[in-house]
């Protein structure tokens, strides 16, 4: 079952310009993830919030978490032509099992003009 | 480093052939996970291992099977490929028991049954 759907499906932004991306779940997590994916390629780990975290900071990424309200949001800065990919969120539910299996949405495609 | 290793980039195999799909990681992890990825439908979760020889069925098990005869190495099975089989294989790894930790993913098969 998807948890996480992103918003927008796709984005396209001129390199230098902000890009930031949406996900909305549906119940009580430990955490939310973000991935990266390039094209053909596999998912690669951004950033993990906890539950009882608003917002954290890596490098140019800055990620929001709204318990309340279901929602995350991840806003990469300064945005270059390498960051052309897909941006997926997980979930970590409360009642996954020890293997904490996650959730993901559709992913958002993320295009940065040169 | 972690490493999650496929065994193919791309495979083509005909309607009715026993496919097998081969995942090694090398961090010594617990949990081992299959997925497919289709267009629009972000990652669906096919199967997981949290132990040698233990499996669980996850979202779309219909058509699949799955081995855990070793640690590192968690196989994926088609009995009989069918052409709705056709997708983008995924799989992954985490460490057992704690939370907040991110999956690693391969970079996936590609997979074409015609």
């Amino acid at each position: 079952s998807q948890q996480g759907e992103e918003d927008p499906q796709a984005l396209s932004i001129q390199e230098g310009e902000n890009a930031t991306m949406n996900c909305s779940y549906k119940t009580s997590i430990n955490n939310l993830q973000w991935y990266r994916q390039n094209s053909g390629r596999g998912l690669v780990h951004l950033i993990l919030i906890r539950s009882n975290e608003r917002e954290k900071h890596s490098g140019r990424l800055r990620v929001t978490l709204d318990t309340s309200k279901k929602s995350s949001s991840l806003l990469i800065t300064a945005s270059r032509a390498a960051d052309t990919a897909s941006y997926f969120c997980a979930t970590d539910p409360i009642s996954s099992g020890s293997a904490r299996q996650l959730t993901f949405g559709s992913g958002t495609q993320l295009t940065v003009l040169p | 480093d972690v490493k999650v290793t496929q065994s193919s980039r791309y495979l083509v195999k005909r309607t009715g052939e026993k496919v097998f799909l081969e995942c090694v990681q090398d961090m010594d992890h617990e949990n081992m996970f299959w997925y497919r990825q289709d267009p629009g439908l972000g990652l669906r979760l096919i199967y997981f291992s949290y132990d040698v020889k233990m499996k669980e069925k996850g979202d779309i098990p219909e058509g699949y099977s799955v081995s855990r005869e070793k640690k590192e190495r968690f196989s994926l099975i088609l009995e009989s490929a069918s052409t709705n089989q056709t997708s983008m294989y995924l799989c992954a790894s985490s460490p057992t028991g704690r939370r907040n930790q991110p999956q690693h993913f391969g970079d996936g098969t590609r997979l074409s049954i015609l």
